[in-house]
């Protein structure tokens, strides 16, 4: 049973405009959530978070949006850039987890210039 | 800095072969993992460590051994080589809570034949 779901595998957007991200989760043990990038050939790299107790976190150009009763959360980067094409992973663990983190399938996106 | 060190970057095994691969971390961080990346799988945790001498198994432990002598060391080992353990191998660690991200290592690729 996957508990980190990102149904969409791929998302393309014109350079400027804005790119929205959607992760769903079923556990409702989760109290704290994550957003990595990952290029291909690299690690990836933790990119912004957001606790149970927020709803909305942001940083720069990118802002997570989370919906606790919807079980959703939302990565917004506004505006997109070509260095933003990258597979984006949500993950999420909850207190007593040990920091284990369930991670997404990741989401390709592309940005056109 | 060097952040967290895998070596190999690349390996080829052939089946029944056992070897061991090495994460190295020089940040002190008492959080340790291993995931593993398949295509359409996102990633998934091997082993993780809360500290030296303790370890605990994650969603895909069979096959995998760890260990946890020190703080700046987390080797995978492979006990005898399977080709669904053909994969892109992740090491990471973070100072003892997820909410400050964890660092991730640059990979390992792993081919069983």
């Amino acid at each position: 049973d996957q508990q980190v779901k990102q149904n969409s595998p791929s998302l393309s957007v014109q350079e400027g405009r804005i790119s929205i991200l959607n992760c769903d989760y079923t556990n409702s043990m989760f109290d704290y959530f994550l957003w990595y990038k990952k290029y291909p050939a690299e690690g990836p790299t933790f990119l912004i978070s957001i606790s149970s107790i927020k709803d909305k976190n942001e940083d720069g150009r990118f802002t997570v949006f989370l919906n606790k009763s919807a079980k959703h959360l939302s990565l917004h980067i506004v505006p997109s850039q070509p260095g933003d094409s990258a597979v984006y992973f949500c993950a999420a663990t909850y207190t007593g987890a040990n920091s284990k983190l369930t991670f997404g399938k990741g989401i390709t996106l592309s940005v056109r210039p | 800095n060097a952040g967290v060190t895998q070596t190999p970057k690349f390996q080829v095994l052939k089946t029944g072969q056992s070897m061991t691969l090495q994460c190295a971390q020089d940040m002190n961080h008492e959080y340790m993992s291993w995931y593993r990346q398949d295509p359409g799988m996102g990633l998934r945790l091997i082993h993780y460590s809360v500290g030296a001498g303790i370890t605990d198994q994650g969603e895909v432990p069979n096959g995998y051994n760890v260990s946890r002598s020190t703080t700046e060391d987390f080797p995978l080992r492979l006990l005898s080589a399977a080709p669904s353990q053909t994969s892109v191998y992740f090491c990471a660690s973070t100072p003892g809570t997820a909410a400050y991200g964890y660092t991730f290592g640059s990979g390992t690729r792993l081919t069983v034949v």
